[in-house]
């Protein structure tokens, strides 16, 4: 299966900081990634589908200008958290794959604690 | 719209004890159903998978899970615990021909050694 990888995995930041997290296909191209976001105790939420090359696709609920995404490319979308409050204190995980027959394969996910 | 429900939020077992964790989903037509796992401290992997075909699905580790559509349930299975299996479990579920996933709560085990 698809192998990715996702940077960095432990956030700590004050609030008011933009964070980036960067989550990269190594060996498949991917032209649709998946960004999930996860309470403690609860499950995964798809936050919104990144397109390369185009604009991502964001869930009911989900601010587009808090949350920043980016796929400039078959191997790389980017999440950016924008003046990041401690309620976006959560575990984001991304995905690529899927669809058909096909499974989703995750990243490690990034932990991301605002102070 | 597709939604899974998974009854068990954490269940503790002894090693060799049987397992089964419920999985109920919630979608009006043609279903790809998926069993993830998220061993402590690392990613979520894949341990099964149903399209289509034979409604019981063998997957790795000796797990299965068998897809009764008169239900809409997706069960996993084991019949014989280890310690190396404590981990967190989704089920999750996405119409076919859809790639948009849905995943339940998921499910805390943990094998008492």
């Amino acid at each position: 299966g698809a192998v990715v990888s996702q940077h960095p995995s432990w956030v700590i930041c004050k609030s008011g900081t933009s964070v980036k997290i960067e989550c990269r296909s190594l060996d498949f191209q991917a032209t649709t990634m998946f960004w999930y976001r996860q309470f403690p105790k609860q499950s995964l939420m798809l936050m919104a589908t990144s397109n390369e090359g185009s604009k991502a696709t964001y869930e009911q609920g989900v601010e587009k200008d808090k949350f920043l995404i980016n796929h400039a490319s078959l191997t790389l979308s980017t999440l950016t958290v924008t003046s990041a409050h401690p309620e976006d204190s959560s575990f984001y995980i991304c995905s690529v794959g899927g669809g058909g027959n096909q499974p989703q394969h995750f990243g490690d996910g990034t932990r991301l604690s605002i102070l | 719209a597709q939604s899974v429900s998974q009854h068990n939020h954490h269940v503790i077992l002894s090693e060799a004890a049987s397992l089964e964790l419920g999985c109920n989903y919630s979608y009006g037509g043609t279903v790809n159903l998926f069993w993830y796992v998220q061993y402590p401290g690392q990613h979520l992997q894949l341990l099964l998978k149903y399209f289509s075909g034979d409604p019981l699905v063998k997957g790795i580790k000796g797990f299965e899970a068998e897809f009764i559509k008169s239900k809409f349930s997706f069960n996993l299975r084991k019949p014989s615990v280890q310690w190396s299996d404590t981990a967190e479990y989704f089920c999750a579920v996405n119409g076919e021909g859809y790639q948009k996933v849905t995943f339940g709560i998921g499910t805390k085990l943990q094998v008492i050694p």
